[in-house]
């Protein structure tokens, strides 16, 4: 069965600090792995999503994750964080129904805290 | 274009009532999903629809039913409510995939949070 493991629970942070935030999958199959960030009070926003081809993938605003089929990881990093960025940061993976259907399975969440 | 629309944003309901939550997708996706999110937990898996047909349940009781109309909205329906179904029911839609089903991510509406009382 698919599963995510995001591995903290919080990552407090200095501004400008860079940061990484860890996710690992099980898998038998092919993955299609995603990350969401969600703000207080709000839905879940795609953040950047891996489906095949380079395994570095990056968003608009400064995040990246690489995709790591040996390691079975999908970390999200960013080299300078900002106060905007606190929120709650979850992982997901793509499992596939018949006839190209498909649901997402998430992490736990991680929460980012950036402090001044 | 308006992203995915949810209503009512918040609901207070007794246990044993009844509810129905209602989700507009995004314009041009076909398929409709629904996540239960439990405070402090990633959001669960429910159900999904695509052209008004179910084509996938998570590991939810009956009391837990959905459909969807020609226009592609939907509705969740709940019934004889427990304190535990207290949570944010998140709506997310996709768009129809280049080889048929649907595209692998999904864009979420801002949910409904739904307290049991």
């Amino acid at each position: 069965a698919q599963s995510v493991t995001q591995l903290d629970s919080q990552v407090p942070v200095f501004e400008e600090a860079p940061v990484e935030l860890r996710c690992n999958y099980s898998s038998s199959v092919s993955v299609y792995l995603f990350w969401y960030v969600q703000y207080p009070n709000q839905g879940l926003q795609l953040l950047l999503k891996y489906l095949s081809g380079s395994t570095l993938v990056e968003s608009i605003n400064g995040f990246e994750a690489e995709f790591n089929k040996s390691q079975t990881s999908f970390h999200l990093r960013k080299p300078s964080v900002h106060i905007s960025d606190t929120a709650e940061y979850f992982c997901a993976v793509s499992l596939m129904f018949s006839g190209g259907y498909n649901k997402l399975i998430f992490g736990a969440g991680t929460r980012l805290a950036v402090h001044p | 274009d308006a992203g995915v629309t949810q209503s009512p944003t918040h609901l207070i309901k007794t246990r044993g009532q009844h509810v129905t939550l209602r989700c507009s997708p995004i314009s041009g996706h076909k398929s409709v999903s629904w996540y239960q999110q439990v405070l402090g937990q990633g959001p669960q898996f429910i159900f999904q629809y695509y052209e008004k047909e179910e084509r996938g349940r998570g590991n939810f009781p009956d009391r837990f039913s959905a459909r969807q109309f020609p226009n592609y909205s939907s509705e969740l329906n709940v019934n004889a409510l427990l304190l535990g179904d207290s949570a944010l029911y998140l709506c997310a839609s996709s768009s129809p995939g280049l080889a048929g089903g649907t595209q692998q991510w999904q864009y979420f509406g801002p949910g409904t949070r739904l307290t049991v009382t």
